[in-house]
């Protein structure tokens, strides 16, 4: 009940296309669904984040999408560029209590120039 | 200030040696999360610190590690009797407890890769 499901596990997308990577998650009590770009040899780095009172939070050139109901997030990237190439990770929190991350196991992305 | 900082980025160690980490949160966070992230997967969960008192351990944290946060400052984890298991990159985290700060989630360091030979 602790789990994240990320997928897929890589994505190879075209510069200037669409890449969408679905999470989906068990436990309830999350209320609080960031994303992380990590890039070789330094740490995680927020990207956007999400509470679930909303279906849709915009930063740029990223979207979250949310699915109460049906306990699934995704983020979608438009405009890919390759500086956008890294590993993206999905994460659940509830933010009552210790605030701890349960994180999804990574999606590799490389954008073709 | 400069983010949260990690000391040393990378350690080689033998087994059956103690190691023991650093972490500097940004000044002001209260909150401290170390975790474990080994190659090809996300971050797992070790411990967490709310100013100076730990209050979580992952079952993943055996006898073997300890960590400590005196005066709700700096970290340090330490393992004692390293076994090639352990070899991982250990990422600390930190974040302020507040209203706004959810919406900032944590603020990562960029890791101590341990490699146990």
């Amino acid at each position: 009940q602790q789990q994240v499901k990320q997928s897929p596990q890589s994505l190879i997308v075209q510069k200037g296309g669409i890449s969408i990577i679905n999470c989906a998650y068990e436990n309830t009590a999350f209320d609080y669904f960031p994303w992380y770009q990590q890039f070789p040899g330094k740490g995680p780095a927020l990207l956007i984040a999400i509470r679930p009172d909303v279906s849709e939070k915009k930063e740029g050139r990223f979207t979250i999408s949310f699915n109460k109901s049906a306990k699934q997030f995704s983020l979608h990237i438009m405009d890919s560029q390759p500086g956008d190439s890294a590993t993206y990770f999905c994460a659940a929190a509830s933010t009552s209590g210790t605030y701890k991350y349960i994180f999804g196991t990574g999606t590799r992305l490389k954008v073709l120039a | 200030d400069t983010g949260v900082s990690q000391d040393p980025r990378h350690k080689i160690t033998k087994r059956g040696q103690n190691v023991t980490f650093r972490c500097d949160p940004i000044s002001e966070h209260n909150r401290l999360y170390w975790y474990r992230q080994t190659l090809g997967q996300g971050p797992e969960f070790l411990t967490y610190f709310q100013n100076e008192a730990q209050l979580e351990k992952s079952r993943l944290l055996s006898d073997r590690f300890s960590a400590e946060r005196p005066k709700g400052s700096f970290s340090t984890l330490e393992i004692q009797r390293t076994e090639q298991g352990d070899s991982a990159m250990y990422l600390c985290a930190s974040s302020l407890e507040g209203p706004l700060s959810v919406s900032r989630g944590y603020t990562f360091g960029s890791g101590t890769r341990l490699t146990v030979v």
